[in-house]
């Protein structure tokens, strides 16, 4: 399968722990983006890559989120001290130029 | 600031029947504009996209689009609806002048239901 993957597909952690997801792109894809999307919305979206470089961060993104894409190609979403309002589902979207994305499956996590 | 209205939280139609999802879109200069479906705890799967040109766009799965610039409006279509069609359909806009991320902004979404 050629698209866009994420793991783990579903996470189940106690309030205060930490977590961390995995997207890994469409290889070709040198754009990444994160979004969060609540039961019954549109998706929000969180960070932007190019390459390995950050370029953008919605203020949605807390000091407790932190994004990687170390070589430009994988990245990482991290959720320190998780609260049960960060319940949702994390979508990982990958594009090879300004004008579409593909997206992944999804994350859903669920803090207890 | 872009931003997206889909106006029906729900919309059912008998199958067979023609469909419409409505969806209009605010953007400070020219729109892309995107159309998304999601089935129940899977990922967005992409629909179709008006870029430029032929204001009538052509997709996945039977789908259509009409972009229409006076009423700011991008109405998605399917001649006969089918039950598996039944999702959740998403509407998107980007400013075309302007970066991604957070300046690509969906809509709160539309549920369809298609009865057989």
């Amino acid at each position: 399968d050629t698209g866009v993957s994420q793991d783990p597909r579903h996470k189940i952690t106690k309030r205060g722990q930490n977590v961390t997801f995995r997207c890994d792109p469409i290889s070709e894809h040198n754009r990444l983006y994160w979004y969060r999307q609540t039961l019954g919305q549109g998706p929000e979206f969180l960070t932007y890559f190019q390459n390995e470089a950050q370029l953008e961060k919605s203020r949605l993104l807390s000091d407790r989120f932190s994004a990687e894409r170390p070589k430009g190609s994988f990245s990482t979403l991290e959720i320190q001290r998780t609260e049960q309002g960060d319940s949702a589902m994390y979508l990982c979207a990958s594009s090879s130029d300004r004008i579409g994305q593909y997206f992944g499956p999804g994350t859903r996590l669920t803090v207890t | 600031a872009q931003s997206v209205a889909q106006p029906e939280d729900q919309v059912k139609v008998a199958e067979g029947n023609p469909l419409t999802v409505k969806c209009t879109y605010s953007v400070s200069g020219n729109p892309y504009l995107f159309w998304y479906v999601q089935y129940p705890n899977r990922g967005l799967q992409f629909l179709l996209k008006y870029i430029t040109g032929d204001n009538l766009v052509k997709g996945s799965y039977g789908f259509e689009a009409e972009f229409n610039k006076s009423q700011t409006s991008f109405h998605l279509k399917k001649p006969s609806a089918l039950v598996s069609d039944s999702a959740l359909y998403f509407c998107a806009v980007r400013d075309a002048g302007r970066n991604y991320g957070q300046n690509f902004v969906f809509g709160p979404g539309t549920r369809l239901s298609v009865l057989p």
